[in-house]
Parts: C-alpha cells; structure tokens; sequence
C-alpha cells in the first residue's frame, strides 16, 4: 500500500525557534512536495524536489528551506518560526513517468501551530 | 501557473446528484485532478482527465473540455461520507511535476 508518512500530527513551537518537519515515503517516487493549506487560501506549494539533492522554489518559499539528502525523505525547515506559519502543512510525492504518474500521494498533515 | 477557479461551498441533499465545476486557463495545461479531502485529513485522489469527455468511476464521473478550459466532477446518489472538500488540480506538463491546486469546494451533504 502506497504510504507518506509525517514525523508529527500536531506540533507547537515558540517564536524564534528552528522547526523541521519531516516526510518519507516508501514507494520509490522521485518528485516531492511540501504545500501548507490554510482556510480560503488552498494548498499553495512551498518547495518541490525532483531528486536527491535537488529542491525548486515553490510559490511561497520566504520563511522556509528544504533538504533531500535521501530519495525517500524530504524535510521542511523553518528557520526562525513565526506566528504567521501557523498552518496545516502536508507533504506529497508522485513519480515522474508511468501511468497517472502525476498523481500526487498525501501525507496526513502536521498541524503546526507557532505562538 | 495556471488560475484554478471553482465554487467556495456548495450544500447538496442525500440522495441527490450534484456537479461541481472547475475552470482553468487552457495555455500550458495538459491535464486536471480532483481530489476529496474530509475535514483535518489528507486529499485523496478521485480522477485525472487528459482526454475530453467524461470518465466514470461508480458514484463520481470526471469531465474535461479542453478547448473550453471546464472540467467537473459529478458525485451521484449522494451520501452523508460525501461531505468533504473536493480539490481541482492542473497539471501543465512539459518537464513539470507540479500541480496547480484550486481552492476547494466544501461540500455539504444534508439528510
């Protein structure tokens, strides 16, 4: 069975402090992805991978740094967390070539709230 | 990338058929998503339309105009589980594995 996994359903963190979610999938996909939903807002892509070692600016990526170091994994890092990244953010993965190879698998989300 | 649009919210009865709709800019485009996503959990893949016309898949069908830049999504004998949000997608091709994501369209299925 197809499986994103995400280090933390809910997490809280103070401002100022250095956050990182981490994501990994086990189906050997090159592409990954880290969007954060927000309400009226959508999914709106921070960073995307095509391979290790490889990251790619998404829409909004201020605030934010990413690390593949491993196919499997894909981390999102902030920085210097502030109370404006509190957010739902969720992780995905796809392949690049095969059929429906775009289709995008989910991760369940970490709920990070920043006070 | 591209402009997704599709309705905020919609509220629909048990039983019922609805139609949801999307439309996107036809430049650079070469396919579209739907995803469903309950409240607090992951979007689950529904279908992906490259071809016009309509695709079914039990309760849901997809539909694409390419040349109008219109998909939807029809969700049949409507159930209370439908309630969910229901997401388009573009997906342009040409080297990019990105998708454009709508904003949602919360649906409410009611008894």
């Amino acid at each position: 069975d197809v499986k994103v996994t995400q280090s933390s359903r809910y997490l809280v963190k103070r401002t100022g402090e250095k956050v990182f979610l981490e994501c990994v999938q086990d189906m050997d996909h090159e592409n990954m992805f880290w969007y954060r939903q927000d309400p009226g807002l959508g999914l709106r892509l921070i960073y995307f991978s095509y391979d290790v070692k490889m990251k790619e600016k998404g829409d909004i990526p201020e605030g934010y740094s990413v690390s593949r170091e491993k196919k499997e994994r894909f981390s999102l890092i902030l920085e210097s967390a502030s109370t404006n990244q509190t957010s739902m953010y969720l992780c995905a993965s796809s392949l690049t070539s095969g059929r429906n190879h775009n289709e995008q698998f989910f991760g369940p989300g970490t709920r990070l709230t920043v006070l | 990338g591209q402009n997704i649009d599709q309705p905020t919210e919609m509220t629909a009865t048990e039983g019922a058929i609805v139609q949801i709709n999307c439309t996107y800019q036809t430049s650079g485009f070469n396919g579209l998503f739907w995803y469903q996503q309950h409240a607090g959990e992951a979007p689950t893949f529904l279908s992906y339309n490259v071809l016009d016309g309509l695709e079914e898949k039990g309760r849901f069908s997809s539909f694409l105009s390419r040349s109008k830049g219109y998909s939807y999504l029809l969700l049949k004998e409507l159930q209370m589980k439908d309630s969910a949000s229901y997401l388009c997608a573009g997906y342009s091709g040409a080297g990019s594995y990105q998708l454009t994501f709508g904003k949602g369209t919360k649906l409410s299925v009611i008894p």
